[in-house]
């Protein structure tokens, strides 16, 4: 296993159509993270899976926003109706335990909304 | 709110120096800190970690002190090289906490001169 892997790397999408992310961790790791980063800032939590179970999802920015991890293996985070506000790096890492532990990240996906 | 910043945005060092980055964190509950590296266009790179039970914890050219004290962490980096340009950013966790999720700060910018 090469590392966290994410897809699409770059996405470019009008204001108002949803956008699907996806993730797939490192495989042994149960613990899967989704972030946000705009220019300049570091990332920001939106949520975070044990295994296929979503522990905490207050973070998420709006119901606009959604994750699943359905066989606690690859992740999906979608927006639906795109603003321009929502354009920056969507960042996924996961970890292993159960704890705060090392968390890898992986490329991140570029999104720009016009 | 409770947050993780740092003492300096940027910081530029000849090729071959030593080089400090501090960060400074609020929350005296966190007991998990770590430090990742972040190229451009990249996801956070894992550098070093360090839990509150140490002071000081050494890897591959680099050294990551924590002061519980006074609530300050810092990345030592030796004989910095042009590769190690890049934005620092510390993160923390509170590992008996319900969350999963680190916080970053504003992240410090290194810049290495040949």
């Amino acid at each position: 296993d090469t590392g966290v892997s994410q897809d699409p790397r770059h996405k470019i999408t009008k204001r108002g159509q949803n956008v699907t992310f996806r993730c797939d961790p490192i495989s042994e790791h149960n613990r899967l993270y989704w972030y946000r980063q705009t220019l300049g800032q570091g990332p920001e939590f939106l949520t975070y899976f044990q295994n296929e179970a979503q522990l905490e999802k207050s973070r998420l920015l709006s119901d606009r926003f959604s994750a699943e991890r359905p066989k606690g293996s690859f992740s999906t985070l979608e927006i639906q109706r795109t603003e321009q506000g929502d354009s920056a790096m969507y960042l996924c890492a996961s970890s292993w335990g159960t704890g705060g532990n090392e968390q890898y990240f992986g490329p991140g996906t570029r999104l720009t909304v016009t | 709110g409770e947050s993780v910043g740092l003492h300096l945005p940027t910081l530029s060092v000849q090729e071959g120096d030593n080089s400090i980055i501090n960060c400074a964190y609020s929350n005296s509950a966190s007991d998990y800190f770590i430090w990742y590296k972040q190229e451009s266009g990249k996801g956070p790179q894992f550098i070093i970690d360090i839990r509150s039970n140490m002071d000081k914890r050494q890897g591959q050219r680099v050294t990551v002190l924590l002061n519980k004290t006074v609530k300050h962490l810092s990345l030592q980096i030796a004989a910095t090289q042009p590769g190690d340009s890049a934005v620092y950013f510390c993160a923390e966790n509170i590992q008996g906490g319900s969350q999963g999720n680190l916080i970053f700060g504003k992240g410090t910018k290194l810049s290495v001169k040949p």
